[in-house]
């Protein structure tokens, strides 16, 4: 069974732009998570996506927003982008919402640089 | 306070060691517990989960939960160079998020 897809793997923007990244969760997986992982932060929960529907945000601001599709496949769009936006951008998919029991599969994630 | 706190590290345990890992929590909701571990330049792998107090072993790996001192940890037995790496602890929180402290650095030396 094929994993967690991210693309692009690496992208550079300015100060400004906007940027979307794509993630394919794993088949038959319904649940998207998204994080934003830096040195100083760590790993931060951004949002989840479960049945096309947004189930929970983490604290970031609204230039923030992502979407799922009908086959499970989620986009993230960052807008205005900020130097501080540089980040590893991860992707995680699980069977079914709700993380209390269940495991998730983390994608290769998305290196993201802001100049 | 960080709602899931970790020790940044690093931890140095000598090679066939226990390595023990420990993070403390606030959110006396959470429900569960992850241990994951990251390679540098890869993305987190799930090595256990628990949700019940007490221990639950996997292989080398024993993870233990005391909700009532709101306190995880990870052992991992005869500590291999290839555990050398970071673990992550997460918990699911009352709020419906999985909350990652941000790291224990292992290094394990021959």
């Amino acid at each position: 069974k094929a994993g967690v897809t991210q693309t692009p793997r690496y992208l550079i923007k300015t100060r400004g732009q906007q940027v979307t990244l794509s993630c394919s969760p794993i088949s038959g997986h319904r649940s998207v998570s998204w994080y934003q992982q830096t040195p100083g932060q760590g790993l931060q929960f951004l949002f989840e996506y479960f049945s096309e529907t947004q189930r929970n945000k983490g604290n970031f601001p609204g230039r923030f927003s992502g979407r799922q599709f009908s086959n499970s496949r989620s986009e993230m769009n960052v807008s205005t982008l900020e130097l501080g936006d540089s980040a590893l951008y991860l992707c995680a998919s699980s069977p079914v919402a709700g993380g209390a029991v269940n495991e998730q599969f983390f994608g290769p994630g998305t290196r993201l640089t802001v100049l | 306070q960080k709602e899931v706190e970790q020790n940044s590290g690093p931890l140095s345990v000598p090679e066939g060691a226990i390595a023990s890992l420990n993070c403390t929590y606030s959110d006396r909701g959470s429900q569960s517990f992850f241990w994951y571990r990251q390679y540098s330049g890869k993305s987190p792998e799930l090595i256990m989960f628990i949700y019940s107090n007490g221990d639950k072993e996997d292989g080398r790996f024993t993870a233990q939960l005391n909700k009532a001192s709101q306190y995880v940890s990870l052992l991992i037995r005869d500590s291999q160079p290839s555990d050398s790496a970071t673990y992550l602890c997460a918990g699911y929180s009352s709020a419906s998020k999985i909350i990652f402290g941000s790291g224990t650095r292992l290094s394990i030396r021959p």
